[in-house]
């Protein structure tokens, strides 16, 4: 079956470093990836997603490039500020599957020190 | 953007007991609703998916008959616990899809004791 591993936390950075989280996935085909960030007290956002290989989702500062041949998703950012604190999740959903519902990663908490 | 509400945002209830928790998505209308469970330190685990107007498919795993699924409207879908144990305390959190993308919105969740 599916299934996305990304690395454990917290992630514990000072402000204005360079971020990475690691995310790597299973599964057959062509999966839609996403990553969802969620901050204290709220429900999940989506941050970004790709939906091919070679795609790259961007958003707030943050990117991540679908690459097939490593099956992996990783999150990065170049310059991190304390408004980045929150839980990050990794996520795929299966190829051709418009409207399932999304295998998570464990989530990677990240705590940014000013 | 789109806003999907819980209620309530946490509970606590006795063994035996049941309990009812509410998802709405309240500023556009939810074809889809998807039902997650969260342990600690763990990630989102799909439980069922809702169709409004039609029944509940669960994943591999999950008791149809405890995890009661109903989605009335399409702004409502409701999950409940039924005879609730200890070994049910967890997260809650439902997720929506609206008519025009398969963009998935998350409720804050609700996190359930079981005493």
């Amino acid at each position: 079956g599916n299934s996305v591993t990304q690395m454990e936390g917290p992630v514990t950075l000072s402000e204005e470093a360079f971020l990475t989280i690691n995310c790597t996935y299973t599964a057959t085909g062509y999966p839609s990836l996403f990553w969802y960030v969620q901050y204290p007290g709220e429900g999940l956002q989506l941050l970004l997603k790709a939906t091919k290989a070679d795609d790259k989702g961007s958003n707030k500062g943050f990117e991540a490039t679908y690459r097939k041949e490593t099956t992996s998703f990783h999150l990065e950012k170049g310059s991190v500020q304390v408004s980045d604190s929150a839980v990050y999740f990794c996520a795929l959903r299966r190829a051709g599957g418009g409207a399932d519902g999304l295998t998570f990663g464990k989530g990677t908490h990240l705590i940014i020190q000013p | 953007g789109a806003v999907v509400s819980q209620h309530p945002s946490w509970v606590i209830c006795k063994s035996g007991t049941s309990v009812k928790i509410e998802c709405r998505s309240l500023d556009f209308q939810a074809t889809t609703m998807f039902w997650y469970r969260q342990f600690p330190k763990q990630s989102l685990m799909l439980m069922a998916t809702s169709n409004e107007g039609s029944k509940a498919t669960y994943e591999q795993g999950v008791e149809k008959d405890k995890f009661l699924i109903n989605h009335a409207s399409l702004t409502l879908s409701t999950l409940t616990v039924t005879s609730a144990h200890p070994e049910d305390s967890s997260f809650y959190i439902c997720s929506a899809v609206g008519a025009t993308s398969y963009e998935q919105y998350f409720g804050p969740g609700t996190r359930l004791t079981v005493t």
